[in-house]
Order: structure tokens, then sequence, then C-alpha cells
């Protein structure tokens, strides 16, 4: 089944404290891309990535970090998480260039940072 | 940048009645693609319909069809003969069609609600 993974899919954490949001995905997509997800503004771009070794910053990148050192995978790091990101968030996957194919999103993570 | 606007954060309808649920946006390009989600409570997004601006035929996918009116940067979305499992936020997105982040740009959001 084609499918985009996230875990955890809850977690309740304290300021301060580095956690990472994994991402895994089983259709080949070259493009990744997360998504936080806060009441009245929508879903907003974070980070994405074209392919391997390939990042770059979306519309909200601060706080943030990713790797991309395998095709599948697309963590999400907050190593110093703060209350301000406490939200829900989303991955994403898509092949790239293919404009008008559906992006395929995980389940979401909802994060609450205390 | 594009921007989208989504006007009614909430909107009911009658079970089995049809409902509009309106969606603009701002682009200074003249071809992208526009795309309907919907979140059930489960929060995951699901694809509801899509529509490439290149296209004048508006889209349909069953009970789901929209009114692009590309020259008033409008994309409505129809449900017709509404179900309870229609009940979802539903959101209103952009992706530009130029080679590099296929981000999609996301409206705030209209939450559905269903009447038995």
């Amino acid at each position: 089944e084609a499918q985009v993974t996230q875990n955890p899919r809850y977690l309740i954490t304290v300021t301060g404290k580095k956690l990472t949001v994994t991402c895994s995905q089983n259709m080949n997509h070259e493009y990744m891309s997360w998504y936080r997800q806060d009441p009245g503004l929508g879903l907003r771009q974070i980070y994405y990535s074209m392919n391997v070794e390939v990042t770059d910053k979306g519309d909200v990148p601060e706080g943030y970090k990713v790797s991309r050192k395998e095709k599948r995978n697309f963590p999400l790091i907050l190593e110093s998480p703060s209350p301000n990101q406490t939200s829900l968030y989303f991955c994403a996957s898509t092949k790239t260039g293919r404009g008008n194919q559906p992006q395929h999103f995980g389940d979401g993570t909802r994060l609450s940072i205390l | 940048a594009q921007t989208v606007t989504q006007s009614q954060p909430e909107m009911s309808v009658q079970e089995a009645e049809t409902v509009t649920l309106s969606c603009t946006y701002d682009t200074s390009e003249s071809d992208y693609y526009l795309f309907w989600y919907k979140q059930p409570p489960s929060r995951q997004m699901i694809l509801v319909i899509r529509q490439e601006a290149y296209k004048q035929q508006n889209a349909t996918e069953n009970r789901f069809s929209v009114n692009f009116q590309k020259a008033a940067k409008s994309f409505s979305l129809k449900i017709s003969d509404s179900q309870l499992g229609d009940a979802a936020m539903y959101f209103c997105a952009y992706r530009s069609p130029n080679f590099g982040n296929e981000k999609l740009t996301f409206g705030t959001g209209t939450r559905l609600t269903i009447i038995p």
C-alpha cells in the first residue's frame, strides 16, 4: 500500500528537549515536504526536499532542521523546542515535476511543547 | 507570492442538500494547479478534487464539482447530496507549475457541518 508514515502521532514534551519526528514514504517520490497546521492559519510549509541531499527552507523554517540522507526518509528535527512550536505537523511527498499529481500526506503528528 | 483565501470559516448544510464552499486566490502566473483537500476528525488530508488552470472544463468527482473562474481567480467547491461523512474541514490549495518547490499554498479552511 502506498503511504507516508509519520511517527510519533502524538508527543508531549518540554521546552528545550530535542526531538525528531520521522517521515517515511514507500512510493519512490523525489519530493518531500513538512507542513505545520495551526488554527486560522491553514497549513504552512516548513522545509522541503527535491531529492537526496537537496533541502531548502519553506515559509516558516525557524527553529527546525531537516535532513534527506535516503530517498524514502525525511525527518523533522526540533533541536530546542519552544511552546510556539506546539502544532499539528504533516509530512507529504509527491513525484517532482508533475504539478497535477496530488501530494500524499502522512496522518499527522500532534506536538505539544510545555 | 501566491495567496489563497477561504472567507467562510464555517458552513452548515442539511443532509442531502447542496453546499458551495468558496475559495479565491491571487497569482501572477498563467498556469497552475488547484486542489481541494478534506480533513475529517481523523486529521488525514484527503484529496477531493483537482483542477489544471489550462483546462476550461470544470473538474467533477462523483458528488463533488468545482466552479473554476480563471479571470476572477475563483475556485469554489460544490458538494451535492451532502452526506454525514462529508463533515470535515475543507482546504483549498494552490500549486505553482514551476519545477522546483512543489509547495501547496493553503487557505485557512472551512469547517463543514452536516445537519441530519
